[in-house]
């Protein structure tokens, strides 16, 4: 139970934007918000987390709402190569390893 | 290059042996993360160790065990293997675990049992 709901896929067109979607309308108030990606059969690939605040690494961004159910990932520029499954996970105390769901498939668009 | 090396890349075996596969953490991560990958069952944790001990268990079976050396490097032994053990095996690894502490995966072990 991965206790996180992404839609199954999305598209995007290289360039633009990319706005993963994350619903984690239970999470409590020491879980941490984790995105990673998987690139095909490569290993995951972490993203970004975070906690409450909003985060920026050189990779993407990360909007979490202020009452904390739900989140955004977003790829500012996405190119062909961010096409991938990219998973959301909750991570708290008692839940040391990351749970995966189906995550959601981005397709970038040429 | 995430830092966390997997070796074997690729392993074929028949049903009935047993394998090993290893894991090299990221220097100065003290704890390693096994998990199974197979079309049908997503991502699946399988165990975690942390400075040589284990720490959290999955749905890991009995035909499965796992170990962490003094030099923190990992081992995963599968036995009396099935065909349906067939998949990708990962390893991650992290500096302590903790739920605030991102982890770091290798490119796998895709194991084809026959």
């Amino acid at each position: 139970d991965a206790k996180t709901t992404q839609p199954p896929s999305m598209d995007c067109a290289e360039g633009r934007a990319a706005n993963l979607p994350c619903n984690h309308s239970t999470i409590s108030g020491n879980e941490y918000v984790y995105w990673y990606r998987q690139i095909h059969s490569q290993g995951p690939q972490y993203i970004i987390h975070g906690l409450k605040n909003n985060e920026t690494n050189e990779m993407a961004s990360l909007i979490i709402t202020e009452d904390r159910k739900s989140s955004t990932l977003i790829l500012p520029h996405a190119t062909l190569r961010d096409t991938a499954v990219y998973y959301c996970i909750r991570r708290g105390a008692g839940s040391y390893q990351l749970t995966f769901g189906k995550g959601t498939k981005l397709s970038v668009i040429p | 290059d995430s830092g966390v090396t997997q070796t074997p890349k690729h392993l074929i075996t028949a049903t009935g042996q047993r394998v090993t596969l290893r894991c090299s953490p990221r220097s100065g991560d003290l704890s390693v993360y096994w998990y199974q990958q197979s079309l049908d069952q997503g991502l699946q944790f399988l165990i975690q160790y942390y400075n040589g001990e284990e720490r959290a268990k999955g749905n890991i079976l009995e035909r499965f065990s796992a170990q962490q050396f003094p030099d923190l490097h990992s081992e995963l032994n599968l036995s009396s293997l099935e065909l349906g053990d067939s998949a990708l095996y990962f390893c991650a690894s992290s500096t302590t675990g903790g739920m605030n502490t991102e982890a770091f995966f290798g490119q796998g072990t895709r194991l084809t049992v026959v």
